[in-house]
């Protein structure tokens, strides 16, 4: 099993749809969590931080369930801008090393 | 502030040769890495450095060496160039978890 696994899509949604990506994560000892983007051959950009059960920032929340060790995403409101691969990342507890899921490609279409 | 830097941004390389792919940051960050992400996969982790004169192997460390002089500057070298070095490399530093990344170097050996 990997330790941090991603639905890879891709999800197709139109423009203002509310899509949710979850994540899953394999140990138990991982106390943060984190959303990257990636745009197409560009560096990952940090999205948000997850440390407690969730955080919210506009039109993005992401929430922690560590009872079943998921973290989601939801985007409200889809924009174009929006589309892009997104990272689920587990910090792994050691040498501030993070442990990155293979991303869940999204689409938004006018 | 520029953050993370890489140089070149690209490069081509003949099977064989040799070259350093050059990383720096302005943010007085103690923790860098080095990350490849191939076509269609996700970003595996090099080497990484908790600080100038520590450095440690990540997930594939083979045919790359590092050193870490300064805590600004973090240089990556390929010794022998083989064709399955093709790939974007990453340099990312971070202070506490969250990592932030330059833009890259796409290095593709012939």
């Amino acid at each position: 099993r990997k330790e941090v696994e991603q639905d890879p899509g891709p999800f197709n949604v139109p423009e203002g749809a509310t899509v949710a990506f979850n994540c899953t994560y394999s140990n138990s000892a991982s106390q943060s969590f984190f959303w990257y983007r990636q745009d197409c051959r560009k560096e990952p950009k940090l999205l948000m931080s997850v440390y407690s059960s969730g955080n919210e920032d506009g039109r993005f929340t992401a929430q922690l369930n560590r009872a079943s060790q998921y973290i989601s995403l939801l985007i409200r409101d889809s924009k174009l801008s929006d589309s892009a691969t997104y990272l689920c990342v587990a910090y792994a507890g050691n040498n501030r090393k993070l442990i990155w899921g293979l991303g869940t490609s999204l689409a938004v279409n006018p | 502030n520029a953050g993370v830097t890489q140089t070149p941004k690209f490069r081509i390389l003949k099977i064989g040769q040799s070259m350093t792919l050059q990383c720096a940051q302005d943010m007085n960050h103690n923790y860098m890495y080095w990350y490849r992400q191939d076509p269609g996969m996700g970003l595996k982790l090099i080497y990484y450095s908790v600080g100038a004169g520590i450095t440690d192997k990540g997930e594939v460390p083979n045919g790359y060496n590092v050193s870490r002089s300064t805590t600004e500057d973090f240089p990556l070298r390929l010794e022998l160039a083989a064709p399955s070095q093709t790939s974007v490399y990453f340099c990312a530093s971070s202070s506490m978890d969250e990592q932030y990344f330059g833009p890259g170097t796409r290095l593709t050996v012939t």
